[in-house]
């Protein structure tokens, strides 16, 4: 297993654009979390799923953010419109229920710049 | 609401040496866990260390351990023979259950550079 894998690993994009990002899980996972974090602070946690169903939003996850993560594997995290201050990494992680910590694995992350 | 504090400015150790960071943590759950992560400046989140509340003893992995003390909450982490890679940002986080099952809460982060 190559571990969690999100692509792309930059994007730029204008102001007003969609963008789409992916991720995909450690195979066995049933767990997918979406993060993000900004410059000199730690990731804000987004959303989670458990297979297709999500389970838990944010209020950081605004009307323009949607995420989905259709057959229980891969998943997207799409941003609307985007905004300056959507710039940010956007982490996704993945785990396995009822694990121990040591299963909590993240993803190189995916850097976002909106211009 | 959970909240992790990490207050520490930037943390230097000479290579070879021991070096701890700090991490305070506040919540109401009875059952909860405690993860640190490091972040070099490549971006990926590397997992270090996990502690549930409920477990006895002191985690420990390799050259790292995590000295958690429950009463005071707080779940430092300490890195033994410090090596030039370890230069890098360090991430306490909480989850509201034991184990890999929720979303984290995570602090600021420290910086720790390694001198040679």
């Amino acid at each position: 297993d190559t571990g969690v894998s999100q692509d792309p690993r930059h994007k730029i994009t204008k102001r007003g654009q969609n963008v789409t990002f992916r991720c995909d899980p450690i195979s066995e996972h049933n767990r997918l979390y979406w993060y993000r974090q900004t410059l000199g602070q730690g990731p804000e946690f987004l959303t989670y799923f458990q297979n297709e169903a999500q389970l838990e939003k944010s209020r950081l996850l605004s009307d323009r953010f949607s995420a989905e993560r259709p057959k229980g594997s891969f998943s997207t995290l799409e941003i609307q419109r985007t905004e300056q201050g959507d710039s940010a990494m956007y982490l996704c992680a993945s785990s396995l229920a009822g694990t121990g910590g040591s299963g909590y694995t993240f993803g190189s992350g995916t850097r976002l710049t909106v211009v | 609401a959970q909240k992790i504090t990490q207050t520490q400015p930037g943390m230097f150790v000479q290579e070879k040496e021991a070096v701890t960071l700090d991490c305070t943590y506040d919540t109401s759950d009875p059952s909860y866990g405690l993860f640190w992560y490091k972040q070099p400046s490549s971006g990926e989140m590397i997992f270090l260390i996990y502690q549930g509340s409920y477990d006895q003893q002191n985690a420990t992995e390799g050259r790292y351990s995590l000295n958690f003390q429950k009463a005071r909450k707080s779940a430092n982490l300490v890195i033994s023979a410090s090596q030039l890679g370890d230069s890098a940002m360090y991430f306490c986080a909480m989850s509201p259950r034991a184990g890999a099952n929720s979303k984290l809460t995570f602090g600021k982060g420290i910086t720790l550079s390694v001198r040679p």
